[in-house]
């Protein structure tokens, strides 16, 4: 089926632990993004990427790594984590072009905890 | 950086009217888009606004002042189903790199009966 498809949906880690969160999405929107969802924060975004190869960093980006070799996977690694790095990870992605609304189509989450 | 302002919640009867406000600072604004997401769910695109005005989907409305740096949601009729976090977003951007969001805080809308 066609969409954005985020996986694991929840897990569970340990401190230190390397923990990739996988986002697929087979709309070839150009852009993608990772954010991070916290009580009393919103939305923040972490890293996003405008085409194939070309990533660069959000608003939170300490602790994260991404890579996006093909259009339709953009990864984020948590290379050791950290209990504060325990949120819920939203994947999106948008075709945005300058005349459209932008809208980002979402994941339905990854609910990280790192014990 | 951006900053966006948004109230933390909002309350009210179903069939009334509900404004949520949003006030933003930002470089290389765009637009103002607006999402809702229920609990336990994922966000959800509501509506965008790139010029002043009012843009009406239904029983939702959206306005921008970008002169003020100021938006709201208007809820019409408001439904039980209506209760939901929504969350302004500025987009910013230019040329090529348009297209980035970030988000307010999210008010929290409890519709009662």
């Amino acid at each position: 089926d066609a969409g954005i498809t985020q996986s694991p949906r929840y897990k569970i880690t340990e401190t230190g632990r390397q923990v990739t969160l996988m986002c697929h999405q087979t709309w070839s929107h150009s852009y993608m993004f990772w954010y991070r969802q916290d009580l009393g924060h919103g939305l923040r975004l972490i890293y996003y990427s405008a085409a194939a190869d070309i990533t660069d960093k959000g608003e939170v980006p300490d602790g994260y790594v991404v890579s996006r070799s093909k259009t339709e996977n953009f990864p984020l690694t948590l290379e050791s984590a950290t209990r504060s790095q325990t949120s819920v990870y939203f994947c999106a992605s948008s075709e945005a072009r300058g005349s459209g609304t932008g809208e980002l189509f979402f994941g339905e989450g990854s609910r990280l905890t790192v014990l | 950086g951006q900053s966006l302002e948004q109230p933390s919640e909002v309350t009210a009867v179903e069939g009334a009217i509900v404004q949520i406000n949003c006030t933003y600072q930002t470089s290389g604004f765009y637009g103002l888009s607006w999402y809702q997401q229920h609990d336990g769910g994922a966000p959800t695109f509501l509506s965008y606004n790139a010029l002043d005005g009012l843009e009406e989907t239904g029983r939702f409305s959206s306005f921008l002042s970008r002169s003020d740096s100021y938006g709201y949601l208007l809820l019409q009729e408001l439904q039980m189903k209506d209760s939901a976090s929504y969350f302004c977003a500025v987009r910013v951007g230019r040329g090529s790199t348009l297209g980035r969001l970030y988000f307010g805080r999210g008010t929290q809308l409890t519709v009662w009966p």
